[in-house]
């Protein structure tokens, strides 16, 4: 069965410091990878995916990951935080490759306390 | 344009009682998810309808929940005899394909 692990439930950082909230998923099989974020009282809103083709990939708000097949990973990277992206991360993976239904397979999300 | 909406925002009821909550998808997308999130459980797959096919109904909790989609658009998840542990936000996503979920804002359903 699928798996994702946020390695970190919280990451406090200052304003215009990096960050990389860090993803594991486990999968024998190809996979979709998305980072979602969650600010208070809200939906989800896509930050960015991996589908195929290049595994840098580029998302909103100054956003990226990299997908690394080797360590079944894809870590979120931002090189200057700013106090809005303070929020809950979500890192999903898709059973498209298995069941060809795209549920998606959650962690258990990473909140990112951004500090002046 | 529009994005996904689920109503009612908020729900509280009481025990024992049934409960509907509903999902209007973006339009054309013929896919559509139920999702749960719980402080306890984390975010945890529902249900999830494409187009006519049979849906799959592999993440529902218990047999009290229950959902549809009529005409290929709007959808309804129900909870009867609601309990305690029901009390969560329950999220609706939907997609063209399958690939790419654009979810709505959810339902916070509290049961007393």
């Amino acid at each position: 069965a699928q798996s994702v692990t946020q390695l970190d439930s919280q990451v406090p950082v200052f304003e215009e410091a990096p960050v990389e909230l860090r993803c594991n998923y486990s999968s024998s099989v190809s996979v979709y990878l998305f980072w979602y974020v969650q600010y208070p009282n809200q939906g989800l809103q896509l930050l960015l995916k991996y589908l195929s083709g290049s595994t840098l990939v580029k998302g909103i708000n100054g956003f990226e990951a990299e997908f690394n097949k080797s360590q079944t990973s894809f870590h979120l990277r931002k090189p200057s935080v700013h106090i809005s992206d303070t929020a809950e991360y979500f890192c999903a993976v898709s059973d498209f490759g298995s069941s060809n239904t795209g549920k998606l397979i959650f962690g258990q999300g990473t909140t990112l306390q951004v500090k002046p | 344009g529009a994005g996904v909406s689920q109503s009612p925002s908020n729900k509280v009821t009481e025990k024992g009682k049934d409960v509907e909550l509903r999902c209007d998808p973006i339009s054309g997308h013929t896919a559509l998810y139920w999702y749960r999130q719980s402080l306890g459980q984390g975010l945890e797959f529902l249900i999830y309808f494409q187009g006519n096919s049979a849906p799959d109904k592999s993440g529902l909790p218990s047999d009290r929940f229950s959902a549809e989609r009529t005409g290929g658009s709007v959808s309804t998840l129900t909870i009867q005899r609601t309990q305690q542990e029901d009390s969560a936000v329950y999220l609706c996503a939907s997609s063209r394909q399958t690939d790419t979920q654009y979810f709505g804002p959810g339902t916070r359903l509290t049961v007393l």
